[in-house]
């Protein structure tokens, strides 16, 4: 079965540029009609999702995080990534990497990392 | 604010059932696929339900899930005390022109 698994720094600093990888393991990245998408959760609320990308390298941005947002695929690494950019404590969160499929139905998650904006 | 509006809590007994309500609009639910999402404390979300009402493998059939108009609802029938947890609404928005996926703000279940 499909896992995904969230890396990258637990700590970043104002201003700078967060930079997360998501590695799937248990099937190709490129099978199927999915699409692999970043959603983030702060501390005691909910989930805000932040894009997605599809394997042909289409990606589609929240709105209000478009300006800072780059989704890319690596499918020789079966990987996906996440860049936010000009990154404040409001950017603070658990950030996860999914799957989407039919009906907007996302699954598997990964993990979750938390990631501190802090200096 | 969320774009999907949940009850912020419901609670129920043991063995009881439970409805969780999500209401949007036209360019959300009245147009899209609705998902629903367990979260258990400290946990990743879990897909309960996909396009409104199918269920993945693995999720038992005391979880269930409707559309009418612009608001669906998840139900839950035969509490246990390990179905206390945040139950999230999602679907796609077209509001937009490029379009995004929405979440409802959440609903924390107690068991009683």
């Amino acid at each position: 079965q499909v896992q995904l698994q969230e890396s990258g720094p637990g700590l970043v600093k104002p201003s700078q540029t967060l930079s997360l990888t998501c590695t799937v393991s248990g099937g190709s990245i490129s099978s199927g009609s999915y699409y692999w998408s970043w959603i983030r959760q702060p501390a005691g609320k909910g989930l805000e999702w932040i894009g997605r990308i599809y394997t042909s390298g289409s990606t589609n941005y929240n709105p209000s995080l478009k300006s800072r947002v780059t989704i890319s695929v690596d499918t020789s690494k079966n990987q996906f990534s996440l860049k936010l950019s000009s990154v404040t404590a409001a950017d603070t969160a658990v950030y996860y990497c999914a799957r989407e499929g039919r009906g907007f139905g996302v699954r598997p998650w990964g993990q979750g990392t938390l990631v501190t904006v802090s200096s | 604010q969320s774009v999907l509006t949940q009850p912020p809590s419901v609670s129920a007994a043991p063995g009881q059932k439970v409805t969780i309500s999500c209401s949007g609009s036209s360019s959300n639910i009245g147009n899209n696929y609705v998902s629903w999402y367990q979260q258990l404390p400290g946990t990743a979300p879990k897909l309960l339900i996909y396009e409104n009402n199918k269920r993945p493998s693995g999720i038992p059939d005391r979880f269930s899930g409707s559309k009418s108009g612009t608001s669906a609802t998840l139900g839950i029938t035969g509490l246990q005390t390990g179905d206390e947890a945040d139950y999230y609404c999602g679907t796609w928005d077209s509001s937009l022109s490029a379009g995004r996926g929405v979440f409802g703000g959440g609903t924390k279940l107690t068991v009683l």
